[in-house]
């Protein structure tokens, strides 16, 4: 199973909103409701961050959101702030079956 | 509250074997499953496998299937991880996870680093 695809790098300055995109197939994204984010800070364990597709995990902020489109995902950030500088993975339950994530966005903050 | 603590980094030439705990606390250890993922340093997060902790039922993503194995302990609520043969191609942090309601990741231990090499 290949690795969701993400943009390698997202930045945006303080107050803007940004999009992180995965894409994967019919067999995954597009076949299920089943997809998750998770924030990562370096050094550290990933984070939850939505799941389901769209909803937040308990004490996110509401300026993160989630949506889906055919077999494409995406994580929105609204009003970014410095602290959202970090790693974000998705991940979607697949056919095989079994889990497979995203291969990863850094998300700058300029 | 819901905690996963992992063993301690390791060291290992190649082909020992390593056997990963993961200590969980604050849910009944029976009622989710556990997630293991791989993240060699500075790359992405690999999905390797679950554990079913209420029969012992395991699943493996294809590239984990040969070296890895999931057992679990349920009278120390803690779930472990083996990997033998191991190569340097294993270096990498190992995270235990905890299976929310519908599949996704809810709580993560805190990795366990594990290096081989000679």
């Amino acid at each position: 199973q290949s690795a969701l695809t993400q943009p390698a790098s997202v930045s945006g300055s303080p107050g803007q909103s940004i999009t992180i995109s995965c894409t994967g197939s019919s067999s995954d994204i597009g076949g299920y409701n089943y997809v998750s984010w998770y924030q990562q800070y370096p050094g550290k364990a990933p984070r939850l961050i939505m799941y389901d597709v769209t909803n937040r995990a308990s004490g996110v902020s509401d300026r993160f959101s989630g949506s889906k489109s055919g077999n494409t995902a995406s994580l929105t950030i609204t009003g970014l702030q410095s602290e959202d500088e970090a790693d974000y993975f998705c991940c979607s339950y697949t056919s095989s079956p079994g889990y497979v994530f995203g291969s990863g966005t850094k998300v700058t903050v300029l | 509250q819901v905690q996963l603590v992992q063993s301690g980094a390791e060291v290992k030439k190649p082909g020992a074997s390593v056997k990963l705990s993961c200590k969980t606390s604050g849910y009944p250890f029976t009622g989710s499953a556990i997630h293991w993922v791989r993240q060699v340093p500075g790359q992405g997060l690999e999905w390797m496998g679950w554990l079913n902790v209420k029969n012992g039922d395991t699943k493996y993503s294809q590239e984990f299937q040969d070296r890895f194995t999931f057992t679990r302990d349920t009278s120390a609520s803690t779930a472990y991880m083996e990997v033998s043969s191991l190569r340097s191609e294993d270096t990498a942090v190992y995270y235990c996870a905890k299976k929310g309601v519908s599949g996704y990741v809810d709580y993560w231990g805190q990795g366990t680093l594990v290096t081989v090499s000679s």
